[in-house]
């Protein structure tokens, strides 16, 4: 079965500075790949995703990730962080229904940005 | 549109009672989905619907029961409340593709004491 693990519960940077969070998936297919975002009290919203094509994809706000085959990674990152980007990140992968679900989530990640 | 909706916003329930979670999606989706949020743990799957008419368990399914009553409806059935079951639940919708976007319902907070 797959699985998605995300390095760091939780995530502080300074206003400004990069935002890295990583993301580790197994999978014995080629995945389909999503970050998703929640604000305090919401749902999750999509930021991006991979499907197939450039392995370089952009997001909303400002945000991208890079599928990397070789290292099984989806780190999400941003080179400026916001105030307004105050949320917990869930990376996610799609295999397909044969697997009993076909969305598996990572355990989140916390960002805080600190003025 | 309003995507997906669930109601309600907030429940508390007392251990042993039973109650229904509500879902609709107005985007024509073809599959719908039910999860529970815990502290540290994600997104947990309990029941998926692929397509009207059919319904599967998912990672989670103990203590739960599922109706996909329509195409746009899909509820969540709790027969018999228990403290494990104090989560945050939120419902999902995808067209069907496995690249399709799942777009999230705002919530339901449960409380079972």
């Amino acid at each position: 079965a797959q699985s998605v693990t995300q390095l760091g519960s939780h995530v502080s940077v300074s206003e400004g500075a990069l935002v890295l969070l990583r993301c580790n998936y197994s999978s014995s297919v080629p995945p389909y790949l999503f970050w998703y975002v929640q604000y305090p009290n919401q749902g999750l919203q999509l930021l991006l995703k991979y499907t197939t094509g450039a392995t370089l994809v952009k997001g909303i706000n400002g945000f991208e990730a890079e599928f990397k085959k070789s290292e099984t990674s989806f780190h999400l990152t941003k080179p400026s962080a916001h105030m307004s980007d105050a949320a917990e990140y869930f990376c996610a992968v799609s295999e397909g229904w044969n697997y009993g679900q076909n969305f598996v989530f990572g355990p989140g990640t916390r960002l805080s940005v600190l003025p | 549109n309003a995507g997906v909706t669930q109601t309600p916003k907030f429940q508390v329930l007392k251990t042993g009672q039973s109650m229904t979670l509500q879902c609709a999606q107005d985007m024509n989706h073809n599959s719908m989905y039910w999860y529970r949020q815990d502290p540290g743990m994600g997104l947990r799957l309990i029941y998926y619907s692929a397509s009207e008419g059919t319904t599967d368990k998912g990672e989670v399914p103990n203590g739960y029961n599922v109706s996909r009553l329509n195409k746009r409806e899909f509820s969540l059935r709790l027969e018999s409340a228990a403290p494990s079951q104090t989560s945050v639940y939120f419902c999902a919708s995808t067209a069907s593709r496995r690249t399709d976007t799942q777009y999230f319902g705002p919530g339901t907070r449960l409380t079972v004491l």
